[in-house]
């Protein structure tokens, strides 16, 4: 059970380069949700979903997109990068929402040159 | 939205000694998460404790969700201990957890 993982753990894009955030979990939760980390700020919700097919915006949503094909991957991508996406962004996964627990993954460390 | 305040933001201590980090919150809350931050960067589940009183080896939690804070006790430190710790409850119609600022501990050996 390898919980919730992401790939890449790093990467270092150009300016206006693009690139997509894979997040899988094998829990068989319904929802799945994008964070950032920034110095300062705590985390802060990018997007979520509460099941496959499903997509909504959370607080800081411009500058991303994300999919939810299948039940068991949410992927975050960047269509053209720009310094101010540089931040660790976290996946997260839970059965349900406000009454469950939320899981981690292990984060990916993105820098916009 | 809810607020959620951590405290103290900055906490240094010996080898061996105990802490207690504390969490308001400015609302009722049916969810509550600790979590561990390590110097890695990873986000480490220490208890999902909406409300009563959890341990984990030398680690317990506390929630009192009438009077709206968590307590995250700390005995006997190691340095492996050493990190950021955050609590984070529900904010809101998104589903999300509200994270506090942290509680960033260093344990000296």
């Amino acid at each position: 059970n390898a919980g919730v993982t992401q790939t890449p753990k790093f990467r270092v894009l150009k300016t206006g380069q693009s690139m997509t955030l894979l997040c899988a979990q094998d829990m068989n939760h319904e929802y799945m949700y994008w964070y950032r980390q920034d110095p300062g700020m705590g985390l802060r919700l990018i997007h979520y979903s509460v099941g496959e097919g499903t997509t909504a915006k959370g607080e800081v949503p411009d500058g991303y997109n994300v999919s939810r094909l299948k039940k068991q991957n949410f992927l975050l991508g960047l269509e053209s990068a720009a310094p101010s996406q540089t931040s660790v962004y976290f996946c997260a996964s839970s059965y349900y929402g406000d009454y469950n627990e939320q899981f981690f993954g292990p984060g990916t460390r993105l820098t916009v040159l | 939205g809810i607020q959620v305040e951590q405290s103290p933001p900055d906490l240094i201590l010996q080898e061996g000694a105990n802490s207690t980090l504390r969490c308001n919150f400015s609302d009722s809350v049916n969810n509550l998460q600790w979590f561990h931050q390590n110097p890695w960067g990873q986000l480490i589940n220490l208890f999902y404790i909406p409300s009563g009183t959890k341990q984990n080896g030398r680690l317990s939690a506390t929630t009192v969700a009438t009077e709206r804070y968590s307590l995250l006790y700390i005995s006997s430190s190691q340095t492996t201990d050493s990190g950021v710790y955050f609590c984070a409850t529900y904010g809101g119609s998104q589903g999300n957890l509200i994270f506090g600022k942290g509680t960033k501990l260093s344990v000296k050996p």
